[in-house]
């Protein structure tokens, strides 16, 4: 089965630092998403990633997928409170089982003001 | 617009009592639904998957079953709860096609006591 390891496990920035989460892949990534978890909340969804080579961007967040799509970075420039909380990444589980994704660990982020 | 609703959003419950956790989506026809666990700093876990109503997968031999009653609305049980039971739970909805990112309800705390 696929498994997703995410580092760092946690992440202690100085506000208006950049920052990078990555996640790697022991297979093939068929689509790679982006979460963000506020303590004791549900997930919502940030990015999706496809392509090798694809890079997206929301605001000061800008995810990439590697050209072998086996892994994905996550940037956040000039960091802020708002960012906080828990990134996981989530891939499919193969190209036939659509909709049921696996999961990294998570990256807990802290934002000091 | 799309949204999930699951409750309650916290719960205690002694050891051998029943459970009963529910989540509607309102806004889209014939989604695919899902119940995930999430251990303490752990990722996703998924439990129960379901593509239509009365149509339900488990992915892992548990003390918990799941049901589709509705369209829209997806049930997690069980008849007696074990101690192991306690976690976050939380639902999703997704189209279910490759490269559909998942939509999470906001999840709940179950405390076996």
């Amino acid at each position: 089965s696929q498994e997703l390891e995410q580092s760092p496990q946690s992440l202690i920035v100085q506000e208006g630092k950049n920052l990078t989460i990555n996640c790697t892949s022991s297979k093939t990534l068929y689509g790679l998403y982006w979460y963000k978890q506020k303590y004791g909340e549900g997930l919502i969804f940030l990015m999706m990633l496809q392509k090798g080579g694809e890079e997206k961007s929301h605001e000061k967040i800008t995810a990439k997928l590697d050209e072998k799509k086996q892994q994905s970075s996550l940037h956040i420039t000039a960091s802020q409170p708002s960012h906080a909380g828990i990134y996981l990444c989530g891939a499919d589980k193969g190209n036939t089982n659509a909709g049921k994704s696996t999961f990294g660990d998570g990256t807990t982020l802290t934002v000091k003001p | 617009s799309q949204t999930i609703h699951q409750w309650p959003a916290t719960l205690v419950q002694p050891v051998g009592s029943p459970l009963s956790l529910e989540c509607t989506v309102e806004g889209t026809s014939n989604p695919n639904l899902y119940w995930y666990r999430q251990a303490a700093g752990r990722g996703l876990q998924l439990l129960f998957y379901s593509v239509g109503i009365g149509q339900i997968s488990s992915e892992v031999p548990q003390n918990l079953s799941a049901s589709r009653p509705q369209d829209r609305q997806f049930i997690l049980s069980s008849k007696k709860l074990l101690l192991s039971d306690s976690g976050f739970y939380l639902c999703a909805w997704s189209m279910g096609h490759l490269n559909s990112p998942l939509h999470f309800g906001n999840g709940t705390r179950l405390t076996v006591t």
